[in-house]
């Protein structure tokens, strides 16, 4: 199992849809994780980060589950600008952080 | 503005050359780390830096080298030894190493580099 696994997608949706993203880790005892979006050939940059209590910024919501060791990103009512790669960020007990392969969303009009 | 600045942004290689490519940020962050990333993959970590003088081997080191003289800067140069190296190079930075919200990582905008 790799120690950190996303469905890459691509998820398409409709504007203004709900969507769900997924991300299974392992061997992690960090107390906070981070979802980081990508744009097609550009860099990855902070969506938000992820703690015990969970993280809610306007549209996004981020949930971490430890029992079961995922963390999810939930957006609503979805944006055509939303269309990115989704990363989920893991960091290993040695302090590095462990990047996901990604999960393409396309929000379509 | 603060920020991470890589050069070049495109790079075309014959197989057999070293070639190195630039890394530069004024956010004084401590840290510097270099991440490859190939289609359809997550960032792989190459090297890491966390103080002048001091750097570390990532997960897949073999064939790159790099050097830490000054805090802003952390070069990374990709040797002929590496095997398959046409990829996306990004270079990035945070306040510090340990875990923690303080190891958010700034990314510059990446070098592209192909091996004819």
């Amino acid at each position: 199992r790799k120690e950190v696994e996303q469905d890459p997608g691509p998820f398409n949706v409709p504007e203004g849809a709900t969507v769900a993203f997924n991300c299974t880790y392992s061997n992690s005892a960090s107390q906070s994780f981070f979802w980081y979006r990508q744009d097609c050939r550009k860099e990855p940059k902070l969506l938000m980060s992820v703690y015990s209590s969970g993280n809610e910024d306007g549209r996004f919501t981020a949930q971490l589950n430890r029992a079961s060791q995922y963390i999810s990103l939930l957006i609503r009512d979805s944006k055509l600008s939303d269309s990115a790669t989704y990363l989920c960020v893991v960091p290993r007990n040695t302090g590095k952080l462990i990047f996901g392969q990604g999960t393409t969303l396309q929000v379509k009009p | 503005d603060g920020g991470i600045t890589q050069s070049p942004k495109y790079l075309f290689r014959k197989e057999g050359q070293n070639v190195t490519l630039s890394c530069e940020q004024n956010l004084n962050h401590d840290a510097m780390y270099w991440y490859r990333q190939d289609p359809g993959q997550g960032l792989r970590l190459i090297y890491y830096s966390q103080i002048v003088n001091d750097f570390q081997k990532g997960d897949i080191a073999e064939g790159y080298s790099v050097s830490r003289e000054k805090k802003e800067s952390f070069p990374l140069t990709v040797t002929s030894a590496q095997k398959n190296p046409t990829a996306f190079y990004l270079c990035a930075s945070s306040m510090n190493h340990g875990l923690g919200g303080a190891n958010v990582l700034t990314f510059g905008a990446g070098s592209r580099l192909t091996v004819l």
